[in-house]
C-alpha cells in the first residue's frame, strides 16, 4: 500500500525558534493535509492543500504542496509552548473512496 | 456547536469480552471512519462508511465490526477475536460532496483490555 515518510520523528526546540517538518511519498497525492494532535485528544486540521505548488498559511503555520505532488512541508514560525504536540501529514490519492494515508507523526517539544 | 462525540473517553474490559465504542456526529456528514492509533504509529483505518447501511473494510478490519443504521452514528465493536485491542480509537467524518472536504476527528476513546 501507499506509505508516507514523515520526518523528523521528533524535535526539541527552544521557544521562539522556527520549525520545519516534511512528508514524502513514492505515490502522487491529490490532497495533502496537516493535523496536530494534543495528548489524549483527536487530531485537529491545521492546513489543507489541494493544488500542486500551493502555499498556504494559517497564522504562524505555512504549508506547501510539492510541485511533483509527492511531498509537502509544514513550517511553524516563532514557536510557543502550546505548539507542543504530534503533527501528522496525510495524503489523499483521490477516487470515490476517501482513504487517507497518514504519516507516523512528528513529536514537537518546545522548551520555554 | 457541531462536532463528533466519542464515548466513553476511557474504557476498560476484560479479555474475551466484546466492547462497543460510540461515535455520533451532528455535522450532517455522509462519510464516517474508524481509525486505530498505537504509540509511535500513524493512524490505521479499520472501517469506513460512505452512506447509511453501507460500510467497507479498511486496512486492519479483522476482529472489528461496525454498523451504520443512522447517518449520525457509526458504532465500532471490538470483538474478542481482535488480538491486540488495547489502543486509542478515533472516529472521523466528512462530507461526500466534494474533494475539498477534509476529515474531522472526534476526541477518541482509549480502550484498555486486560
Amino acid at each position: 500500500g501507499q506509505q508516507l515518510n514523515q520526518s523528523p520523528q521528533s524535535m526539541f526546540i527552544q521557544e521562539g525558534e522556527d520549525v520545519s517538518m516534511n512528508c514524502t511519498s513514492s505515490s502522487i497525492f491529490n490532497t495533502w493535509l496537516w493535523y496536530k494532535q494534543d495528548p489524549g485528544e483527536g487530531p485537529v486540521l491545521l492546513i489543507a492543500l489541494y493544488k500542486a505548488g500551493e502555499l498556504t498559511s494559517n497564522g504562524r503555520l505555512t504549508a506547501q504542496f510539492g510541485i511533483t505532488r509527492k511531498d509537502s512541508f509544514l513550517n511553524i514560525s516563532a514557536s510557543i509552548p502550546s505548539d507542543v504536540g504530534i503533527y501528522f501529514c496525510a495524503g489523499d490519492s483521490g477516487g470515490s473512496n476517501y482513504k487517507l494515508t497518514f504519516g507516523k507523526g512528528t513529536l514537537l517539544t518546545v522548551n520555554p | 456547536d457541531g462536532g463528533i462525540t466519542q464515548s466513553p473517553k476511557y474504557l476498560f474490559r476484560k479479555e474475551g469480552q466484546n466492547v462497543t465504542l460510540s461515535c455520533e456526529q451532528n455535522l450532517n456528514h455522509d462519510a464516517m471512519y474508524w481509525y486505530r492509533q498505537d504509540p509511535g504509529q500513524g493512524l490505521r483505518l479499520i472501517y469506513y462508511s460512505q452512506i447509511v447501511n453501507d460500510f467497507q473494510k479498511g486496512d486492519i478490519a479483522e476482529g472489528y465490526s461496525v454498523s451504520r443504521e443512522k447517518k449520525e452514528s457509526f458504532p465500532l465493536t471490538v470483538t474478542s477475536a481482535q488480538k491486540n485491542p488495547t489502543a486509542f480509537y478515533l472516529c472521523a467524518s466528512r462530507r461526500r460532496d466534494g474533494g475539498d472536504s477534509p476529515l474531522h476527528f472526534g476526541n477518541g476513546t482509549r480502550l484498555t483490555v486486560t
